[in-house]
């Protein structure tokens, strides 16, 4: 099956802790992005990718690194700076060069305990 | 950036259709609209985007206004399935060359027998 999965998809977690959250596509697609939506919200950016081994920060990006080691794969930590973790983050990837249209991976919710 | 405005919710009978109106006053004239539903729980799922012309494809049709300032999202034959929140988006170009989809708060459609 093509598509983008991300794992798992419930996360529990200790405050203080890192957690890394995994992305990938079989898509072949270049550009991956990652948000987090809160309850009753809409989706937030935290960081995107353009293509291997370059990124940029989104809106929210603080408390939160990335890598973009290969094509496939996106992975976010959510790292104990950040102050509010609990949320549900979505994966996403795009292959267009004009349209740009972002296709959505099914979310991770982490809840932090 | 160009925002958008939508009603906070909706109801449409099944097998009716359903039409949901989006206001983006300030969009420019590059940017394009696009509209993505979210089930609960579940990643969004992209349905349709536009510039200028009206769009069909096998989910839905998108109707733009001549000025570009508004546009509807019709779903034909609305089914329980399609019981979602759906989002319309204007997409921002971001200074790292990637691309923005400000999500708001949506129409939570209701579709009911």
């Amino acid at each position: 099956d093509g598509g983008i999965t991300q794992s798992p998809k419930y996360l529990f977690r200790k405050e203080g802790q890192n957690v890394t959250l995994s992305c990938e596509q079989n898509l072949n697609h270049d550009a991956m992005y990652w948000y987090r939506q809160d309850p009753g919200q809409g989706l937030r950016l935290i960081y995107y990718s353009q293509i291997v081994n370059d990124f940029q920060k989104g809106d929210i990006a603080e408390g939160y690194s990335v890598s973009r080691e290969k094509k496939e794969s996106f992975p976010l930590t959510v790292t104990s700076a950040q102050k509010n973790p609990t949320a549900f983050y979505l994966c996403a990837s795009s292959g267009d060069t004009i349209t740009d249209t972002q296709y959505f991976g099914p979310g991770t919710r982490l809840t932090v305990l | 950036d160009a925002k958008t405005t939508q009603p906070p919710s909706m109801d449409c009978a099944e097998g009716r259709a359903a039409n949901l109106p989006c206001n983006h006053s300030t969009i420019s004239g590059n940017e394009y609209v696009y509209w993505y539903r979210q089930i609960h729980s579940q990643g969004p799922q992209y349905i349709i985007h536009g510039l200028k012309n009206n769009e069909t494809n096998e989910m839905a049709s998108l109707i733009i206004t001549e000025d570009r300032k508004s546009s509807t999202l019709i779903l034909p034959h609305a089914t329980l399935r399609d019981t979602a929140v759906y989002y319309c988006i204007v997409r921002v170009r971001e200074a790292g060359g990637g691309n923005k989809l400000t999500f708001g708060t949506g129409t939570q459609l209701k579709v009911e027998l």
